[in-house]
């Protein structure tokens, strides 16, 4: 089976602070995401990779940055967290060419306080 | 681009029970990809059921099968005979090629009621 895992459910940091959220995917796939999910607003689009080294902004990379330097592994960074970045935070990873499901982490709950 | 609209919130639905739930959506492309993925309380979002444009037949997985109307931009989502399990919050998706991000709806609440 397809293996999404995020390095923690659940997550409290402070203002200002730098936060990683850690992704890895065991199936060698392309194509990572990093989601952001709010009641109301459903899952967002903050940044995707296609490979190794590359990276597309999404909807609302504003306050975020990421990181690939290996292919199963997928990083997603608050630079300086503010309260208004407390959410859930998903990741995914697809297989590139044809269109295949996208498959998802856990997630991780973010609170900023 | 593309965009995906879920117009229900909130769905209840009785235990063996038949539900429907709407999604809408809007693409100048003409290949395109469907999706309905579900989110059980606390757990990972899983793929329901997915539905490629050029493909008349509407896709079907046991007791989940979608109405896919091309002309009217529709993709709604019927589960049949409800069970407990199907609680979750269920998101409509799309996407144009398998290399390009999905967009989803906003999600629909679904509870079954024993």
């Amino acid at each position: 089976d397809v293996k999404v895992t995020q390095s923690s459910r659940y997550l409290v940091k402070r203002t200002g602070e730098k936060v990683f959220l850690e992704c890895v995917q065991d199936m060698d796939h392309e194509n990572m995401f990093w989601y952001r999910q709010d009641p109301g607003l459903g899952l967002r689009l903050i940044y995707f990779s296609y490979d190794v080294k590359m990276k597309e902004k999404g909807d609302i990379p504003e306050g975020y940055s990421v990181s690939r330097e290996k292919k199963e592994r997928f990083s997603l960074i608050l630079e300086s967290a503010s309260t208004n970045q407390t959410s859930m935070y998903l990741c995914a990873s697809s297989p590139t060419g044809a269109v295949y499901e996208q498959y998802f982490g856990p997630g991780t709950r973010l609170t900023v306080t | 681009a593309q965009t995906v609209t879920q117009s229900q919130p909130e769905m209840s639905v009785q235990e063996a029970e038949t539900v429907t739930l709407s999604c809408t959506y809007d693409t100048s492309e003409s290949d395109y990809y469907l999706f309905w993925y579900k989110q059980p309380p606390s757990r990972q979002m899983i793929l329901v059921i997915r539905q490629e444009a050029y493909k008349q037949q509407n896709a079907t997985e046991n007791r989940f099968s979608v109405n896919f109307q091309k002309a009217a931009k529709s993709f709604s989502l019927k589960i049949s005979d409800s069970q407990l399990g199907d609680a979750a919050m269920y998101f409509c998706a799309s996407t144009i090629s398998g290399n390009t991000p999905l967009v989803f709806g906003k999600g629909t609440r679904l509870s079954v009621i024993a």
